[in-house]
């Protein structure tokens, strides 16, 4: 079956580290990637994208790897900030009717 | 602010009822897409219009219907309402297929 898995543990990073965070996925094809950080009670914002053709994405201190051989995308904050705690959720887009499918997400806590 | 706007912000209603929740997309999206997020099940896809068909179905409930009018707004109809269903709703605009979701901050509706 199809699946997107996040790593469903919380993941606490000492400031100042570099948090990276995983998403594998079996069973999908897709033809690109995004990257969103949602915080309580609000929408989800999207950060970064993704295309299957590209291997590396960057903005500022994120950054995107994606491995449609090992079915794994790689998202990684450097110099994390307290600021950046928040649940980052993965979603993949695929088929002809471009369906968005979103993982369950990866609460992240930087620790001060 | 993302420039989507979800209405109402919190919905309370009873078991078997039938709510309407509406979603104005950002300025120049043609695409609208429905979630339903709950603790356990994360964001779960439900439907997606463009430029008011419908281009995707997910995991929608037969109790369930959308449509996106011609000035492109969407409605989610909800009826014959269980506990279960009790969850927030996002709605999200893009400008075309394959590009960054723009999310609302959601109606949060509970079923009692």
């Amino acid at each position: 079956s199809q699946k997107i898995e996040q790593n469903s543990e919380a993941l606490n990073i000492q400031e100042g580290k570099t948090a990276t965070l995983t998403c594998n996925y079996t069973n999908y094809s897709p033809a690109y990637l995004q990257w969103y950080r949602q915080d309580p009670g609000r929408g989800p914002v999207f950060l970064l994208l993704i295309r299957e053709n590209e291997k590396e994405k960057r903005k500022e201190r994120l950054k995107v790897t994606f491995d449609t051989t090992l079915k794994q995308s790689l998202f990684h904050i450097t110099a994390s900030q307290p600021a950046d705690s928040a649940t980052y959720l993965c979603a993949l887009g695929y088929g002809r009717d471009d369906k968005i499918i979103f993982g369950k997400g990866t609460r992240l806590h930087i620790l001060p | 602010d993302s420039g989507v706007t979800q209405t109402p912000k919190h919905l309370i209603t009873a078991t078997g009822q039938r709510v309407t929740l509406r979603c104005s997309p950002r300025s120049g999206d043609l695409s609208v897409y429905w979630y339903q997020q709950s603790l356990d099940q994360g964001l779960q896809f439900l439907i997606q219009y463009y430029n008011g068909e419908e281009r995707a179905k997910g995991n929608i409930l037969e109790r369930f219907s959308a449509q996106q009018f011609p000035d492109l707004h969407s409605e989610l109809n909800l009826s014959s309402l269980e506990l279960g269903d009790s969850a927030l709703y996002f709605c999200a605009s893009s400008v075309v297929n394959n590009s960054p979701l723009h999310f609302g901050n959601g109606t949060r509706l509970t079923v009692t």
